[in-house]
């Protein structure tokens, strides 16, 4: 079955410990973002891979790092979470020459 | 990409049409018009999208006015699963990833 999946699904962690969430695709697609969810603020782009090792900053990037080493995988890094950070995160892919994008089911952070 | 603007929410009638406004009023040549749709906290769907004409697939059909500065998205029997928010949003056919996504409209389907 073509999924994006994310690990964890539910994170409760506490500000400064490091966390990756992972992001794997099953589609071979080129392009992989990372969006955040906020109540009031919609989706916002975080960080997105054109592919492998070619990878931009969205419209909020800071405090995160990605990184593109695997076709398939796209891990989002928060090396010193701030509460801030807490949101509901969603990674997504796509084909090159498609404009479609696939979500992930989506990974809830909390940040004390 | 262009920004777009939707109503912040709408109400249907159960087995009634959905027509679902989206402004993009500065749209380039070669952007797309990309519908999503997100129900209550889980990921995003695709829904449909298109250049200048008109399409229609299972789910949904999208008109774009001739200027190509709105659209509207047709749920033709809404259902109370079609209960979402629905996102608008413009993207390049081009090489930009940078997406940006509105705040949608929150569709109520009401028995």
């Amino acid at each position: 079955e073509a999924q994006v999946t994310q690990n964890p699904r539910y994170l409760i962690t506490v500000t400064g410990k490091k966390l990756t969430v992972t992001c794997s695709q099953n589609m071979n697609h080129e392009y992989m973002s990372w969006y955040r969810q906020d109540p009031g603020l919609g989706l916002r782009q975080i960080y997105y891979s054109m592919n492998v090792e070619v990878t931009d900053k969205g419209d909020v990037p800071e405090g995160y790092k990605v990184s593109r080493k695997e076709k398939r995988n796209f891990p989002l890094i928060l090396e010193s979470p701030s509460p801030n950070q807490t949101s509901l995160y969603f990674c997504a892919s796509r084909s090159r020459i498609a404009g479609t994008q696939y979500f992930g089911p989506g990974t809830r952070l909390l940040v004390l | 990409d262009a920004k777009t603007t939707q109503p912040p929410s709408m109400d249907c009638a159960e087995g009634r049409a959905a027509n679902l406004p989206c402004n993009h009023s500065t749209i380039s040549g070669n952007e797309y018009v990309y519908w999503y749709r997100q129900i209550h906290s889980q990921g995003p769907q695709y829904i449909i999208h298109g250049l200048k004409n008109n399409e229609t697939n299972e789910m949904a059909s999208l008109i774009i006015t001739e200027d190509r500065k709105s659209s509207t998205l047709i749920l033709p029997h809404a259902t109370l699963r079609d209960t979402a928010v629905y996102y608008c949003i413009v993207r390049s056919g081009g090489g930009s990833e940078k997406l940006v996504f509105g705040k949608g409209t929150k569709l109520t389907v009401n028995p």
